[in-house]
């Protein structure tokens, strides 16, 4: 398996833009998770899937973010309108279910900056 | 959210030595402690995990070391080597939504030569 795969890589765009992540996480997993990596915060979730429906979005910080996952393969996360603060490194990982949801493989991230 | 707090939030250690990296959590409903290993420019990858019907994990030279009265676990990494240099996280299930890992904000080990 490749691993869960995220692009872009790298992302550099202007406040006010829209902003699109993507996540093919590992086939077989039952979870998805987005979680986003800065100095000041660490790794905070912003919200999982189950079986491609969200469980828990409670960590998304604003209604600017939203994120779906429309089929087993497949979850985006959208920012609209983007804002320097969003700056970060965005990371998408996957869980089997006989782990409980406890042992992620995480992506490479997509690193974000909004100027 | 913070459910884990990590301590230190930088080491230095020199080559062969021990590093010791120290996690306490709150909620005692937790069943499930790992660490995870992030190199510059990647994910974060699990490395050892524990659940708290033991007081100790060995694989090769990582230990988790689990204090349940104490509400603290530890990583130890005996004979450091450069190699080793990376940030570590601990994490713990978050109590709110019952599956979702929360992080401490990391430690930064750098081993030197």
């Amino acid at each position: 398996d490749a691993g869960v795969i995220q692009s872009p890589r790298h992302e550099v765009t202007e406040m006010g833009q829209e902003v699109t992540l993507r996540c093919k996480p590992i086939s077989g997993h039952d979870y998805l998770f987005w979680y986003r990596q800065t100095m000041m915060r660490g790794l905070e979730l912003l919200i999982y899937f189950n079986n491609n429906v969200p469980i828990d979005d409670s960590g998304m910080p604003e209604d600017r973010f939203s994120a779906k996952m429309p089929n087993a393969s497949f979850s985006t996360l959208k920012i609209q309108p983007s804002e320097p603060r969003d700056s970060a490194v965005y990371f998408c990982a996957s869980s089997p279910a006989w782990s409980g949801a406890n042992v992620l493989t995480f992506g490479a991230g997509s690193r974000l900056t909004v100027l | 959210q913070q459910q884990v707090k990590q301590s230190p939030q930088s080491l230095i250690v020199q080559k062969g030595g021990i590093s010791i990296i120290n996690c306490a959590y709150e909620n005692t409903a937790f069943d499930y402690f790992p660490w995870y290993q992030q190199f510059p420019g990647k994910g974060p990858a699990l490395l050892i995990a524990i659940r708290p019907d033991v007081s100790e994990k060995k694989e090769g030279r990582f230990t988790i070391s689990f204090n349940k009265s104490a509400k603290q676990f530890s990583l130890h990494i005996m004979d450091s080597q450069p190699g080793d240099s990376a940030t570590y996280f601990c994490a713990a299930p978050n109590s709110n939504s019952g599956y979702a890992l929360n992080f401490g904000k990391g430690t930064s080990l750098l081993v030197t030569p």
